[in-house]
């Protein structure tokens, strides 16, 4: 059973453009909502997280939107850079014990 | 130490063979989480670590699969009888402590190809 679903697998955007990537869950238990990103031959590392009670979270180039009644979230990367170009996670996971429930990945190419 | 380390970074192993994959936690985190990474399966949860017990085994595929965690610090992933299906990239993370905030930080990851 797959509990977070991620879309889409890949992405292709121009410099300056913006990446949107979606996820949804299903267990209502999960109140933490964190983004990796990940470059080849390297680990996750956390990007941008995001609790329950806030809509909407902005670290710079990249916001969370949340959807609670919907059990959806999203990344939006704004004006993308070549450097962006990585795979993506989006997670979820329980107070208690803290182990993610990751969505399947996007990867994401930002062309100069 | 910077980050988390493991080692060895890639492994080779025939079917049949027993592997060790060991991950070196940031100093003072007293969570380590093993995750797995295949192109089939994506990344999925293994075990967590709250000190040296294992309160969570629960993404152990099968019982040729344990790990162990001593001194509240590093920890061993032992895969007994190698499998081709076991090829993946295995990732260890640390965290301060358990629980929903505490940041996970993630190693490089151990590359085990099954032949």
């Amino acid at each position: 059973q797959q509990q977070v679903k991620q879309s889409p697998q890949s992405l292709i955007v121009q410099k300056g453009g913006i990446s949107i990537i979606n996820c949804a869950y299903e267990n209502t238990a999960f109140d933490y909502f964190p983004w990796y990103q990940q470059f080849p031959g390297k680990g996750p590392a956390l990007l941008i997280a995001i609790r329950p009670d806030v809509s909407e979270k902005k670290e710079g180039r990249f916001t969370i939107s949340f959807n609670k009644s919907a059990k959806q979230f999203s990344l939006h990367i704004m004006d993308s850079q070549p450097g962006d170009s990585a795979t993506y996670f989006c997670a979820a996971t329980k107070a208690a014990g803290n182990k993610l429930t990751f969505g399947g990945g996007t990867r994401v190419l930002v062309k100069p | 130490g910077a980050g988390v380390s493991q080692s060895p970074s890639n492994k080779v192993t025939e079917k049949g063979k027993d592997v060790e994959l060991r991950c070196d936690p940031i100093s003072g985190h007293t969570a380590l989480y093993w995750y797995r990474q295949s192109l089939g399966q994506g990344l999925e949860f293994l075990i967590y670590f709250q000190g040296n017990s294992a309160p969570d085994k629960s993404g152990l595929p099968s019982d040729r699969f344990s790990a162990e965690r001593t001194g509240g610090s590093v920890s061993t992933l032992t895969i007994q009888r190698t499998q081709q299906e076991d090829s993946a990239v295995y990732l260890c993370a640390s965290s301060l402590a358990v629980g929903s905030y505490n940041e996970q930080f993630f190693g490089p990851g151990t590359r085990l190809t099954v032949l």
